[in-house]
């Protein structure tokens, strides 16, 4: 079963300052891979998707990550942060099941918190 | 606005009561699921439906917990006696047009006293 790992549980940074966001996962095959943000009390917004092709990937809102297969990772990342980042992001790794359903299954998600 | 409303925003019951979610999709979308969100965790998947069909469940999905979707349209969960344990986020989504991109409804917060 596939599974995501996000380490950092809580990070603060300074507006201004560059941001990575960590996240492995676990999944037998070419994964498709999702980044989603949720603020408080909201539901969640998609930042970004890899399915094939550039592992680099841009995003909404100036965000991008990179898949690395051979460190089964997708980190998120921002050159500069605003206060508006200030939010829960998830990283998640989608799967199609047998019944024909598209599954997906989420890290425990890293709440960043901005110092103005 | 990703397309997909949820009613109600918030909702507190009692434990035994039961309580009934409502998910409307703006448009019309073939495939919609239902997630679950408790405190500090990811989203898990709970059902899906292709048009009005039930297609998957979830093991989380207890016999307590029910979901339709009559006509292809909008959704209801609905969830007899609530259990303090069925406090949490739960999320309404649909898929995009190739079904591997979810668009989530900012979600109904339930709290059982």
């Amino acid at each position: 079963a596939q599974s995501v790992t996000q380490p950092d549980i809580h990070i603060t940074v300074s507006e201004g300052a560059s941001l990575e966001l960590r996240c492995n996962y676990s999944y037998g095959a070419t994964p498709y891979l999702f980044w989603y943000v949720q603020s408080p009390g909201q539901g969640l917004q998609l930042l970004l998707k890899y399915f094939s092709g550039d592992t680099l990937v841009q995003g909404i809102k100036g965000f991008e990550a990179e898949f690395k297969r051979s460190q089964s990772s997708f980190n998120l990342r921002k050159p500069s942060v605003h206060w508006s980042d200030a939010a829960e992001y998830f990283c998640a790794v989608g799967v199609h099941s047998g019944a024909g359903s598209y599954q997906l299954t989420f890290g425990k998600g890293t709440k960043l918190s901005v110092i103005p | 606005d990703t397309g997909v409303s949820q009613n109600p925003r918030h909702k507190i019951t009692k434990r035994g009561q039961n309580v009934t979610f409502r998910c409307d999709p703006i448009s019309e979308h073939n495939r919609l699921y239902w997630y679950r969100q408790t405190l500090g965790q990811g989203p898990e998947f709970l059902t899906y439906f292709q048009n009005e069909a039930q297609l998957e469940k979830s093991r989380l999905l207890s016999d307590r917990f029910s979901a339709e979707r009559p006509k292809g349209s909008f959704s209801t969960l609905e969830i007899q006696r609530t259990e303090q344990g069925d406090s949490a986020m739960y999320l309404c989504a649909i898929a995009g047009p190739i079904g591997e991109k979810l668009f989530f409804g900012s979600g109904t917060q339930l709290s059982v006293l």
